[in-house]
């Protein structure tokens, strides 16, 4: 079965621009989530879609903010970013509660 | 809140010695626990799910409620063991997982 896939690989962007980020689950899995893996931060809980329905979100500022669509493939869009935004940002997908599985992840460098 | 301890950065060990990669967690709930891997050039991808209570690739953990630990072993180290290991701690029915900083482990020949 395809994994997980995101897009694009690395994606570089300045100060104040907005980022988009994709991602696409593996096939039947309905739920999506989203990591953020700063340099010495490790890895935090993003978001959580499921079923079109953000359920669940980290502790991250208004302007990290995403949807899923009807095909539960999922977007993260960063607005008006910032230096310390620049991370690996990891997608995951799981069937209902089952373990998630993660994709290569976005690199994003602010310049 | 919850909160996952990964003591060490970096295990080195040769290839035919035990492994233990310590894990404790921090939750106040029923905890569901996790070992992900990440070998080099590879995707994070998992290893063990506390509730299956299966070995994979000879590796097993046991959850310990009352040290509320979960710590990773294997009896005889292999070269191709060699990754970066993350202990994961979920949060039932809140599906954010909680991952510790992760150690390395070497396995040399």
């Amino acid at each position: 079965e395809a994994g997980v896939t995101q897009s694009p690989t690395h994606l570089i962007k300045t100060r104040g621009q907005q980022a988009t980020l994709r991602c696409s689950p593996i096939s039947g899995h309905t739920s999506v989530y989203w990591y953020q893996q700063a340099l010495g931060l490790g890895l935090q809980f993003l978001l959580w879609y499921d079923e079109g329905e953000e359920r669940n979100r980290g502790n991250f500022p208004p302007r990290f903010s995403g949807r899923q669509f009807p095909n539960y493939s999922s977007e993260l869009n960063v607005n008006a970013l910032e230096l310390e935004d620049s991370a690996l940002y990891l997608c995951a997908s799981s069937q209902f509660d089952q373990p998630q599985h993660f994709g290569d992840g976005t690199r994003l460098s602010i310049l | 809140a919850q909160r996952v301890t990964q003591p060490e950065k970096l295990l080195s060990v040769f290839k035919g010695a035990p492994v233990e990669l310590k894990c404790n967690y921090s939750y106040s709930g029923s905890p569901e626990l996790f070992w992900y891997v990440q070998y080099s050039r590879q995707r994070l991808q998992l290893l063990l799910r506390h509730i299956s209570r299966e070995s994979i690739k000879g590796f097993t953990a046991d959850l310990n409620k009352g040290e509320t630990s979960f710590h990773l072993k294997k009896p005889f180290a292999q070269e191709e063991d060699s990754a970066m290991y993350y202990c994961v701690l979920g949060g039932t029915g809140r599906r954010a997982l909680t991952f510790g900083s992760g150690t390395r482990l070497q396995v040399q020949p």
